[in-house]
């Protein structure tokens, strides 16, 4: 079958770096999509890897290791409104998108 | 710039009851889809549209149904709603160069 783990909940202080994993098992692989998602919101497009390697954009960084089926978003210098949901998703071989839970990130002062 | 519409935003609906959540977009996007989020789960898609005239179903299609008789609306039916479809419904569709989702806000729906 195919799965997408990703922590439940993390808690971080503000200013501080945060990193969010995500490791998959999927059927063919087409790319990894990182979402954010206030609560009570939809989601919004924070990154896509379908490479190797790191993505930088601002304070958020997302890295890929296809070989190891796994990825992680990287925050930066937290705010208190870094705190959402962040969802990782890969796209499989039929091009479909598997989510995973999501991860609720708590920032603290 | 509108992107998606949703609507109801928030619905309180008797099992047995028919229901139809619309979704509207304004990009041109030829994709669209409908997905359920639950707590503790990922999003699930229900039913999707690659193209105007066509439709197919996602990983939880029973109970509901869509159509796609033009490029920008997606409505998405429950013919008779039962408890477990109790969920936040949203509507996205796909840019074409990355596969980014835009999301509608969202539809809660409450089927007792």
């Amino acid at each position: 079958g195919q799965n997408i783990d990703q922590p439940t909940e993390m808690t971080a202080t503000e200013g501080a770096i945060v990193q969010i994993n995500c490791t998959y098992q999927t059927s063919g692989f087409n790319g990894l999509f990182w979402y954010q998602q206030h609560a009570g919101e939809a989601p919004t497009f924070l990154s896509y890897n379908v490479l190797d390697g790191l993505e930088e954009k601002g304070r958020f960084s997302s890295f890929l290791s296809r070989s190891k089926g796994y990825s992680y978003l990287l925050l930066k210098e937290l705010q208190m409104k870094d705190s959402a949901s962040y969802l990782c998703a890969v796209r499989d071989s039929n091009y479909q998108l598997i989510w995973g839970a999501g991860t609720k990130l708590i920032i603290k002062p | 710039t509108a992107g998606i519409t949703q609507a109801p935003t928030s619905q309180i609906l008797a099992a047995g009851r028919s229901m139809t959540l619309r979704c509207t977009q304004d990009m041109r996007h030829n994709a669209m889809y409908w997905y359920r989020q639950d707590l503790g789960l990922g999003l699930r898609l229900i039913h999707y549209s690659n193209t105007a005239g066509t439709t197919g179903k996602g990983e939880v299609p029973d109970g509901y149904s869509v159509s796609r008789a033009n490029t920008d609306d997606f409505p998405l039916t429950l013919a008779s709603a039962v408890p477990s479809q109790t969920s936040v419904y949203f509507c996205a569709s796909t840019g074409r160069d990355t596969g980014e989702l835009f999301f509608g806000e969202g539809s809660r729906l409450t089927v007792l």
